[in-house]
């Protein structure tokens, strides 16, 4: 069946500098992709999404590309800041309107 | 706009003790409704989905149910709480038609003693 793999954590960053966040899937159609993000003691907020291979989501100064041929869907910042701190999930959503979520990777940034 | 309500915020319950976890949206019509649990250190697991009133798909076997008795309210109920039920309830909705995107609520946190 569908799933999803994320990079576990915690990761641990100094201020400004550049994440990257690994997340691979398994699906047998064309998946959508996402990035949802998650503030402490909060519900989940879509970050990004790509529809199809090739497309870049970009929010916030995170992006992340649907790879159709490495199945990956990496998230990426250039330069992080403290109020990043969350967890981020990555998901995918097949044509049955079910969605996958990996386990999701904690993310501090210190000042 | 479309807003999602989830109450309560916080329950602490004992073991054996019955569970009501409400959650209505406002602003659309026809949603696809999700409840998730997530566990301590865990990932998001679906519990159950509706496309419909009365309609419940379960996903994981458990002593938790769902039930959907208006178009956009999703309830999810126990009648015997366990301590494996503690963790951070999550509902979600959907709009029917290709929009593809989860909007979650800003969950309910369950604490069984």
């Amino acid at each position: 069946g569908d799933s999803v793999t994320q990079m576990e954590g915690p990761v641990t960053l100094s201020e400004e500098a550049f994440l990257t966040i690994n997340c691979t899937y398994t699906a047998t159609g064309y998946p959508s992709l996402f990035w949802y993000v998650q503030y402490p003691g909060e519900g989940l907020q879509l970050l990004l999404k790509a529809t199809k291979a090739d497309d870049k989501g970009s929010n916030k100064g995170f992006e992340a590309t649907y790879r159709k041929e490495t199945t990956s869907f990496h998230l990426e910042k250039g330069s992080v800041q403290v109020s990043d701190s969350a967890v981020y999930f990555c998901a995918l959503s097949d044509t049955g309107n079910q969605f996958y979520f990996g386990t999701g990777t904690s993310l501090t940034v210190i000042p | 706009s479309q807003t999602i309500h989830q109450w309560p915020a916080t329950l602490v319950q004992p073991v054996g003790s019955p569970l009501s976890l409400e959650c209505t949206v406002e602003g659309t019509s026809n949603p696809n409704l999700y409840w998730y649990r997530q566990a301590a250190g865990r990932g998001l697991q679906l519990l159950f989905y509706s496309v419909g009133i009365g309609q419940i798909s379960s996903e994981v076997p458990q002593n938790l149910s769902a039930s959907r008795p208006q178009d956009r309210q999703f309830i999810l109920s126990s009648k015997k709480l366990l301590l494996s039920d503690s963790g951070f309830y999550l509902c979600a909705w959907e709009l029917r038609r290709g929009a593809n995107v989860l909007t979650f609520g800003a969950g309910s946190r369950l604490t069984v003693l």
